[in-house]
């Protein structure tokens, strides 16, 4: 069965630091791998998608995250954190098929970012 | 082009009483998913309608229903309610079924 781990729960970063979040999946063949952010009272927006290619994947928001097959992760990273990167993030995998797709996610990640 | 939108934004019931959820998708979009997203937890699957028949479900029981009308909105409905189906509800539209899915702002539903 497929699964996701976020071992952060929570990260406090200062802002313009870099930002680093971990994410790593279970899924017996080539994995999709998305990240998503969550601010409060909002749905879930996309800041970027593996499924192929280059394992290094640009996002929006200056985001991007490296697919490491050997080690089964997909963490995502930002140079330097704005203030308003303060949310909650969340990391999926597929299955993406022709004809279904069921996203299975972490439990997150929430970051907090000081002035 | 109108993003996915839900309604109500907010919901509360009483434990054994059903509840309608609602969801209208993005223009274009012929599929629609439902997740679960408990406070503190990651979004869980319920199930995915294309063109209006199911197309998979996850790991919750038959009182979880769902339906899709002729033009791709969508209805989640819970029987029987329990504590345990307080959460915020996602629905996310998609162009086809593997496709990528966008995400509306939720429900969030309160079982007291």
């Amino acid at each position: 069965a497929q699964s996701v781990t976020q071992p952060d729960i929570h990260i406090t970063v200062s802002e313009g630091a870099s930002l680093e979040l971990r994410c790593n999946y279970s899924y017996g063949a080539t994995p999709y791998l998305f990240w998503y952010v969550q601010s409060p009272g909002q749905g879930l927006q996309l800041l970027l998608k593996y499924f192929s290619g280059d394992t290094l994947v640009q996002g929006i928001k200056g985001f991007e995250a490296e697919f490491k097959r050997s080690q089964s992760s997909f963490n995502l990273r930002k140079p330097s954190v704005h203030w308003s990167d303060a949310a909650e993030y969340f990391c999926a995998v597929g299955p993406i098929t022709g004809t279904a797709s069921k996203l299975t996610f972490g439990t997150g990640t929430r970051l907090q970012v000081t002035l | 082009e109108t993003g996915v939108t839900q309604s109500p934004t907010h919901l509360i019931k009483t434990r054994g009483q059903q509840v309608t959820l609602r969801c209208s998708s993005q223009s274009g979009h012929n599929t629609v998913s439902w997740y679960q997203q408990a406070l503190g937890q990651g979004p869980q699957f319920i199930f995915q309608y294309y063109r209006e028949e199911e197309n998979g479900r996850g790991n919750f029981p038959p009182r979880f229903s769902g339906l899709q009308f002729p033009n791709y909105s969508s209805e989640l409905n819970v029987n029987a309610l329990e504590l345990d189906d307080s959460a915020l509800y996602l629905c996310a539209s998609s162009w086809d079924r593997g496709d990528e899915q966008f995400f509306g702002p939720g429900t969030r539903l309160t079982v007291l």
